[in-house]
C-alpha cells in the first residue's frame, strides 16, 4: 500500500535557524502535496502545497521543494521561531484521499 | 466564518455506551472526512462522504457508523465504545477528495 513517511519524528533548532522537514511518499501518481502545521491542543492548519508540475514553492518564510525523482518532499523554514513550534505532516494525494505521514515535532529553544 | 465545527470538544464515556459526534462545515464543500489521531500513528481515516448522499469506509473503520445528514453535516456515531477508541477524533472538509482539508478543532474521547 502507498506510504507517506517522515525523515525525522523529532528536529530540534535554535531560534533563528532555518529548519528543514523531510517526508517521502510512496506513490508515484501522487500530485498534490501538502504541509500542515499542528500546534498542541489545536487541530492541523494549512501552510503551502504544490501541485506535482512545480519543483519549488514559496510562502512567507517557508519553502517546499519536490523531487519526483526520489519521492521525497521537505518543508523548509527561515528564520525559525518559537511560535513554529508544533507538529509538522506532509500529506500526498492517494487513490481517492490524502495519506497523511506520522508528523515531525519541531522544537525551537530561544 | 467558522469553518469546521465539532462538538463536543471532550468528552469521556463508559466502556459499552454510545455516543455521536457532530461535525459542520460552511465552506459549501462537497467532501467530509472523520480522523482519529494517536500517540505516534499520525492521523488516520475512519470514514469519509465525498459528497452528499455517500459514505465511505477508510482505513479503520472498525466500530463506527457514519451519517452525511446534508452538504453541511457529517455525524460520527459509536455504539458501543471500547478503550481502544480512546483517541482524540478530527472532522475535515474539502472541496474533493484529494484538495486541501480543513480541519476541526478536535474531539478529545476517552473511554474508561
Amino acid at each position: 500500500g502507498e506510504s507517506v513517511g517522515l525523515h525525522l519524528p523529532t528536529l530540534s533548532v535554535q531560534e533563528g535557524d532555518n529548519s528543514i522537514i523531510n517526508c517521502a511518499y510512496s506513490n508515484s501518481a501522487s500530485d498534490y502535496f501538502i504541509w500542515y502545521k499542528q500546534e498542541s491542543g489545536k487541530g492541523p492548519q494549512f501552510i503551502i502545497d504544490i501541485r506535482s508540475n512545480m519543483d519549488k514553492r514559496q510562502g512567507q518564510r517557508v519553502t517546499v521543494l519536490l523531487n519526483k525523482t526520489v519521492k521525497h518532499l521537505s518543508l523548509q523554514i527561515a528564520a525559525t521561531q518559537p511560535g513554529d513550534s508544533a507538529v509538522y505532516f506532509c500529506a500526498s494525494s492517494g487513490y481517492s484521499t490524502l495519506t497523511f505521514g506520522k508528523g515531525t515535532m519541531l522544537l525551537v529553544s530561544p | 466564518n467558522a469553518g469546521v465545527t465539532q462538538t463536543p470538544k471532550f468528552q469521556v464515556l463508559k466502556t459499552g455506551q454510545s455516543m455521536t459526534l457532530q461535525c459542520a462545515q460552511d465552506m459549501n464543500h462537497n467532501s467530509m472526512y472523520w480522523y482519529r489521531q494517536d500517540p505516534g500513528m499520525g492521523l488516520r481515516l475512519i470514514y469519509y462522504s465525498a459528497s452528499e448522499g455517500t459514505t465511505d469506509k477508510g482505513e479503520v473503520p472498525n466500530g463506527y457508523n457514519v451519517s452525511r445528514l446534508n452538504k453541511r453535516e457529517f455525524s460520527l456515531r459509536l455504539e458501543s465504545a471500547a478503550p481502544s477508541q480512546t483517541s482524540v477524533y478530527f472532522c475535515a472538509s474539502s472541496a474533493g477528495t484529494v484538495g486541501l482539508l480543513f480541519f476541526g478543532s478536535g474531539t478529545q474521547l476517552s473511554v474508561l
